[in-house]
């Protein structure tokens, strides 16, 4: 089993939707869940952070976070074309002591 | 404020050529991170330094990389000889270090390595 893990996708969704992007981790003792963007070429951006369980939003974007399940969730609200790109789920902590990155999801916005 | 600062930008080498890549991180970020990234992968670490000490580079391929980070700021991290292998993007990131662990990593635009 991974540690993070993603779908590779593509999700492909019509701008004005609503994206959701998921990712399930392993290590029980994990405390800091990341998604960063990545557009093609370019390296990783930190979209947002989340370390409690429940909601946490900031402008379109939503983490979710499920400690006993161990899912974390990203939703992007008004998903527009710009948003195309490959999200990354990062986790940290537990035994690893380190971030451990997701192979990442391929979102497409279809205009 | 300046972002993490990464050079060269590209970067095409023989096989069994050495090469070099620089980071310099945002300033008063005391913990500096090389990863390494493959097509299609998400970014893999190879060394974490907190100030001028490498903390954890149990991933660094030790007979051929290395990597320093000469007065707690700027780093290098080397590859002598190049493979075919090594072929992919090297990534420094930057956080500042407060003692709980998890803190936001800031990633530079990386160095695309293609080994010939």
């Amino acid at each position: 089993q991974k540690e993070v893990e993603q779908n590779s996708g593509p999700l492909s969704v019509p701008e004005g939707a609503i994206a959701s992007l998921n990712c399930t981790y392993s290590d029980r003792g994990s405390q800091s869940f990341f998604w960063y963007r990545q557009y093609s070429g370019k390296s990783p951006e930190l979209i947002m952070f989340i370390y409690s369980n429940g909601d946490k939003e900031d402008g379109r974007f939503t983490a979710q976070l499920n400690k006993a399940s161990q899912y974390v969730s990203l939703l992007i609200r008004d998903s527009q074309p710009s948003d195309s790109a490959t999200y990354l789920c990062a986790v940290y902590g537990g035994a690893t002591n380190k971030l451990i990155f997701g192979t990442g999801t391929l979102l497409a916005v279809q205009p | 404020e300046a972002g993490v600062v990464q050079s060269p930008r590209y970067k095409i080498i023989e096989k069994k050529q050495p090469v070099a890549f620089w980071c310099n991180p945002i300033s008063g970020h005391n913990t500096l991170y090389w990863y390494l990234q493959n097509l299609g992968q998400g970014p893999e670490l190879l060394i974490r330094y907190e100030n001028e000490e490498a903390v954890d580079d149990s991933q660094l391929p030790k007979d051929r990389f290395s990597a320093e980070r000469l007065k707690g700021v700027d780093s290098t991290l080397k590859i002598q000889p190049a493979e075919l292998g090594d072929s992919a993007v090297y990534l420094c990131a930057s956080s500042v270090l407060r003692g709980s662990g998890g803190e936001t990593q800031y990633f530079g635009p990386g160095t695309r390595l293609l080994v010939l």
